[in-house]
């Protein structure tokens, strides 16, 4: 039931552009993403429901594709903020229950 | 400023020992949740309550409970510790399914 994510790790120079994907096996209600700095808890970036919405904020922008049961998150112009665990996690349909993705570590270097 | 919170932040206990994690929220959300984090695994669900008197088992949830007799706290009970629930523990609440879930800042837990 967990999501798979990929990849499982990505270092970045600042200016340049990520892609993390989030992949389910199945039907997925809504998807959220978040991410951890070291030592901290998890803080929300966005929440994708069914329909196969794009959401943006700023430089970081998500899809979601229902028929797929895929979602990806996209960093653009990457700042050393950016710099985390990225996790997604998915409400499948059935059974209400939570899951989150193993995660994606991301570090960003001038 | 409403918040989340946890109690303890760290403990220490041994082998076959109840222990009680403590969560509070001040958002009067109805949902609760309570994940373990572990190298390798992310986060994973124990539990979950979606308003008073109701709970539900999250994907690993042997070896824990909890109640929920009011809409601010979600106390979490480890029945007989053992070291495999060696983990850090997130409490999270949300307005609902649709919301995001606001986390606790975490309780590093060590069973020796």
């Amino acid at each position: 039931q967990q999501p798979v994510q990929s990849p499982q790790a990505v270092i970045l120079r600042e200016g340049e552009d990520a892609v993390i994907n989030c992949s389910s096996s199945k039907a997925l209600y809504s998807v959220h993403w978040y991410r951890q700095k070291h030592g901290e808890a998890p803080v929300f970036l966005m929440i994708l429901l069914k329909g196969g919405e794009q959401k943006g904020h700023e430089k970081i922008s998500a899809s979601f594709n229902e028929k797929k049961q895929q979602s990806s998150l996209y960093l653009t112009a990457s700042q050393l903020s950016y710099s985390g665990t990225y996790f997604c996690g998915t409400e499948i349909f059935t059974g209400n229950q939570f899951y989150f993705g193993t995660g994606t570590s991301l570090t960003v270097i001038p | 400023d409403a918040e989340i919170t946890q109690s303890p932040r760290h403990k220490i206990t041994e082998t076959g020992r109840q222990v009680t994690l403590a969560c509070h929220q001040t958002w009067n959300h109805n949902n609760m949740f309570w994940y373990r984090q572990d190298l390798g695994h992310g986060l994973r669900l124990i539990h979950y309550s979606y308003g008073v008197q109701d709970t539900n088992k999250g994907e690993v949830s042997d070896g824990y409970s909890v109640s929920r007799s009011n809409t601010e706290d979600l106390p979490l009970t480890l029945e007989s510790a053992a070291s495999s629930q060696t983990s850090v523990y997130f409490c999270a609440s949300s307005e609902s399914r649709y919301n995001e879930q606001f986390f606790g800042p975490g309780t590093r837990l060590t069973v020796l």
